[in-house]
């Protein structure tokens, strides 16, 4: 089956650290770029980073530059998203999503996991 | 940044059809997708690159795209279709390429 399962969430005070991980079954996983997507409570969907196919090349949301970093181990099948420093304003549902583009000026989130709830709190 | 604009809100009766605006600067000349998201899960994609769909989407859903509004389109709404739908571009000239609109909750009567 093809999916992306998220782990690695919790509850963390603010300046604390956690390290998120997707796992990808069912298709090619080193063939696709990958992003990691928010949604804070009851707000909308927020692209934070993503991850060229051999690691050579992550783009970042201005927020979490410097911060956050974005990696994958394409011999595991798995993509991780390392958050420091976090903030109250990192509460969120984080997703791991395919990140697919059939055209050169366009680029969209196929495939999607069931994410994973961070809580940045004291 | 580019900004997507969409209704908050869409009702519709069983049967009829839902349509859903995303509106942007010349949105006509970027390419379109679509997601949908249901309470507790993990969005959806339902309609990509304007109006294409992918494998197990239904028909009733499609897509259009011109001037500054892309439209998703929801024929002969079932109970199921209950949802937050967002739009999203890909904006190649900015520091946050992907954008996503403010999303649109469709409830069905």
């Amino acid at each position: 089956e093809v999916q992306l399962v998220e782990s690695g969430g919790g509850l963390v005070q603010p300046g604390g650290s956690l390290r998120l991980s997707c796992a990808a079954s069912g298709f090619t996983f080193s063939s696709y770029w990958m992003s990691w997507v928010r949604q804070a409570p009851g707000k909308g969907l927020e692209w934070v980073a993503n991850i060229k196919q051999d690691g050579s090349e992550k783009y970042y949301v201005d927020s979490v530059k410097g911060r956050f970093t974005i990696s994958r181990d394409n011999a595991k099948n798995s993509l991780y998203l390392q958050m420091n420093s976090l903030r109250a304003e990192d509460t969120a549902v984080y997703y791991c999503a395919r990140d697919w583009s059939r055209r050169v000026d366009s680029r969209y989130f196929d495939l999607w996991g069931r994410g994973t709830l961070v809580t940045v709190s004291s | 940044s580019y900004v997507l604009t969409q209704p908050p809100s869409v009702s519709v009766a069983p049967g009829q059809t839902a349509r859903i605006t995303c509106g942007g600067n010349n949105i006509g000349s970027k390419s379109v997708h679509w997601n949908q998201q249901k309470p507790g899960q993990a969005p959806v994609l339902v309609v990509y690159d304007d109006s294409d769909r992918p494998s197990g989407i239904p028909e009733r859903f499609s897509g259009s795209n011109s001037g500054n509004t892309a439209t998703l389109t929801i024929s002969r709404v079932e109970a199921g279709d209950e949802a937050d739908y967002y739009c999203q571009v890909w904006d190649s000239s900015s520091d946050h390429p992907y954008v996503f609109g403010t999303g649109t909750k469709v409830t069905v009567l």
